[in-house]
């Protein structure tokens, strides 16, 4: 149990154009899930937490406009990178919280590699 | 600095050795410490979850915590090739539903 699924995974894009990545949790409702963002080597960075029926809440420095956080259903996310430039190229991950023995954990997609051109 | 330190490796070690990798953390309201393996191009995967200080077992797998230094450890015993991984540790205030912090990762190789 606890899949989280995301696509694409992987996009190529032209450098002002937008992105639309998808996170979905196939066996569970998610009320909450976590957008992240990866560079190469450098740890998961948290951009911001999705809630279903609500606004996104942002992490500091990084820009609502730009990425744009929908959460329209218990188990579907998406992200919205507007106007991508190279400096956007990077690994997307979502996750998701399920509960479990220990309590309610992050269970992560599979992550969108976005490379701007 | 950062709120939570890791060596990034890579390390290297020979199948069947017990692998050691460990995290300091400054944030004494961290409370919840979790351990992810990350194999190249995909996400994070859960693998141990301890709350407060002490020792948790699973398998091959020991997480250890010690609130009184801020600094955690997972062993891997027997290790295999198929461990070859990042592994990632991430620390939460209030519980691993909620936002977690998490080190850069540190990369292991387990070579036959």
């Amino acid at each position: 149990g606890a899949v989280v699924s995301q696509h694409p995974s992987r996009v190529i894009c032209k450098s002002g154009t937008s992105v639309k990545i998808e996170c979905r949790s196939l066996d569970f409702q998610a009320t909450t899930m976590f957008w992240y963002r990866q560079f190469p080597k450098q740890s998961l960075m948290l951009m911001a937490t999705s809630n279903e029926g609500s606004k996104a809440t942002y992490e500091q420095g990084v820009e609502k406009d730009k990425f744009l956080i929908n959460h329209a259903s218990l188990t579907l996310s998406t992200l919205t990178v507007t106007s991508a430039h190279p400096e956007d190229s990077s690994f997307y991950i979502c996750s998701a919280i399920a509960g479990g023995p220990t309590g309610e954990t992050q269970y992560f997609g599979p992550g969108t590699r976005l490379l701007v051109l | 600095q950062k709120e939570v330190e890791q060596d990034p490796g890579p390390l290297s070690v020979p199948e069947g050795a017990i692998v050691s990798l460990n995290c300091t953390y400054s944030n004494s309201a961290f409370q919840y410490f979790m351990w992810y393996r990350q194999y190249s191009r995909k996400g994070p995967e859960l693998l141990m979850y301890t709350y407060s200080s002490g020792n948790k077992e699973d398998g091959r797998f020991t997480a250890q915590v010690d609130k009184s230094s801020k600094y955690i450890s997972l062993f891997i015993r027997d290790s295999q090739p198929s461990d070859s991984a990042t592994y990632l540790c991430a620390m939460s205030s209030q519980g691993g539903g909620n936002k977690l912090t998490f080190g850069t990762g540190t990369q292991l190789k387990v070579e036959l």
